[in-house]
């Protein structure tokens, strides 16, 4: 089916394991997004892809690995999980024209870190 | 940097009556563009509404509308005849695609917590 899909939905893992979250969007949109939900802060930018091979920090990249070797693909990996990465993570991603803005949202992944 | 406040953590509203939340943002940019996002028990992120800066006309899409005043830079959502599926986190959020690089990235508000009374 077209549209946004993120994997795991739910994931927990211990101090100092590697994780890595998957994003696949069908639309072929040159941007993607990963953002991270916290309660009081709303969503936070990590890091964001204008194209394949083309990333860059967002507010709190700290901590995060991105690649993205593939148009619709757009993994973020946490190399060594700390108790402060436990959060709902968003990916989104975006035709980013001038006309064609808006962002969309997959349905976002709980990562526990014990 | 741009920056989005949402001054009213929780709300409630009695169902089909109307309630408004409220945004402001800062920003030094000219264009831009302002969204609300609801965010239900399914932690689904949904657009309701975008507004583009420059048009003076405000946006409305069925029982969601906006009040944009761009001068005091502000961006209220309003919504008439409240349905129970209309509880939900609400964020305000800005984007700025004429700034340079990032400029499609979003930056939200801490969201306002909205329940529909029966």
């Amino acid at each position: 089916d077209a549209g946004i899909t993120q994997s795991p939905r739910y994931k927990i893992t211990e101090t100092g394991r590697q994780v890595t979250l998957m994003c696949h969007q069908t639309w072929s949109h040159s941007y993607m997004f990963w953002y991270r939900q916290d309660l009081g802060h709303g969503l936070r930018l990590i890091y964001y892809s204008a194209a394949a091979d083309i990333t860059d920090k967002g507010e709190v990249p700290d901590g995060y690995v991105v690649s993205r070797s593939k148009t619709e693909n757009f993994p973020l990996t946490l190399e060594s999980a700390t108790r402060s990465q436990t959060s709902v993570y968003f990916c989104a991603s975006s035709e980013s024209t001038g006309v064609s803005v808006e962002q969309f949202f997959g349905p976002g992944t709980r990562l526990t870190v014990l | 940097a741009q920056t989005v406040t949402q001054s009213q953590p929780e709300m409630s509203v009695q169902e089909a009556e109307t309630v408004t939340l409220s945004c402001t943002y800062d920003t030094s940019e000219s264009n831009y563009y302002l969204f609300w996002y609801k965010q239900p028990p399914s932690r689904q992120m949904i657009l309701v509404i975008r507004q583009e800066a420059y048009k003076q006309q405000n946006a409305t899409e069925n029982r969601f509308s906006v009040n944009f005043q761009k001068a005091a830079k502000s961006f209220s959502l309003k919504i008439s005849d409240s349905q129970l599926g209309d509880t939900a986190m609400y964020f305000c959020a800005f984007m700025s695609p004429y700034s340079g690089a990032g400029s499609y990235q979003l930056t939200f508000g801490k969201g306002t917590k909205l329940s529909v009374i029966p």
